[in-house]
C-alpha cells in the first residue's frame, strides 16, 4: 500500500526559531493533508494540498506540495509555544482513506 | 453541533475480555474511519464505512470488528482484547467526495489491556 515518510521524528527549537517537517513518497500522490495534535489532543485539520507545485500559507505557516507530488513540506516562521504538539502529514485516497506518516513531535523552548 | 463524540475515554481491561468502543457523529457524514494510535507509527486506519449497513476493512483489521447500524454510529468491538491492543483509539467522520476532503476526529479512547 501507499506509504508515507515523515522527517525529522522530533524537534526541539528555541521560541522565535524556524521549524520544517518532511514527508516523502515512493509514488505519486493524489493530495496531501497536514494535521496538527495537541499533547492529550486529537488530529485537527490544517490545509489540504492538491496541486503539483502548489503552496498555501496561514499566517506563519507555509505548506508546499512537490512538483512531482511525491513530496510535502510545513514550515513555521518564528516559532511560538502554542506551536507545540505533533504535526501530521496524510495521503488521501479512495473513499477518504488516509495513510498517515510517522508525524513530528514540536517541541517549543521559551 | 457536538461533531464527532467517543465513549468510553479511558478503559482497562484485562487479555481476553471484549469490549465495544462507540462513536458517533452529528454532522450527517456518511464516512466513518476508526485509527488507532501508537508512539512513532502515526495513525493507521483499522476499518472504514462509507455508509449505514456497509464496512470495510483497513490497514490494520486483525482482532478487530465494526458495524454501522446507523448512520450516526460506528461501533468498534474487541472481541478478545490482546496487549497488542493498547492503544488510542480515534474515530473520524467526513463527507462523501474526493478523497482531499478534510476528516473530524473524535477525542479518542485510551485502551490498557493488561
Amino acid at each position: 500500500g501507499q506509504q508515507v515518510m515523515q522527517i525529522p521524528q522530533y524537534q526541539h527549537v528555541q521560541e522565535g526559531e524556524d521549524f520544517t517537517t518532511y514527508c516523502n513518497s515512493s509514488t505519486t500522490l493524489s493530495n496531501i493533508q497536514w494535521y496538527k495534535q495537541r499533547p492529550g489532543g486529537h488530529p485537527v485539520f490544517l490545509i489540504q494540498l492538491v496541486k503539483s507545485g502548489e503552496v498555501k500559507k496561514q499566517k506563519r505557516l507555509t505548506f508546499q506540495f512537490g512538483e512531482a507530488k511525491k513530496n510535502s513540506s510545513l514550515h513555521i516562521t518564528a516559532t511560538q509555544t502554542t506551536d507545540v504538539g505533533t504535526y501530521f502529514c496524510a495521503s488521501g485516497t479512495s473513499y477518504g482513506k488516509l495513510t498517515f506518516g510517522q508525524g513530528t513531535i514540536l517541541t517549543v523552548h521559551p | 453541533n457536538a461533531g464527532v463524540t467517543q465513549t468510553p475515554k479511558f478503559r482497562v481491561l484485562k487479555t481476553g475480555q471484549s469490549m465495544t468502543l462507540l462513536c458517533a457523529q452529528d454532522m450527517n457524514h456518511e464516512y466513518m474511519y476508526w485509527y488507532r494510535q501508537d508512539p512513532g507509527m502515526g495513525l493507521r486506519l483499522i476499518h472504514y464505512s462509507v455508509g449505514e449497513g456497509t464496512t470495510a476493512k483497513g490497514e490494520v483489521p486483525d482482532g478487530y470488528n465494526v458495524s454501522r447500524l446507523k448512520k450516526q454510529n460506528f461501533l468498534l468491538g474487541l472481541e478478545s482484547a490482546a496487549p497488542s491492543q493498547t492503544s488510542v483509539y480515534f474515530c473520524a467522520s467526513k463527507k462523501p467526495g474526493p478523497s482531499s476532503d478534510t476528516q473530524y476526529f473524535g477525542p479518542g479512547t485510551r485502551l490498557t489491556v493488561l
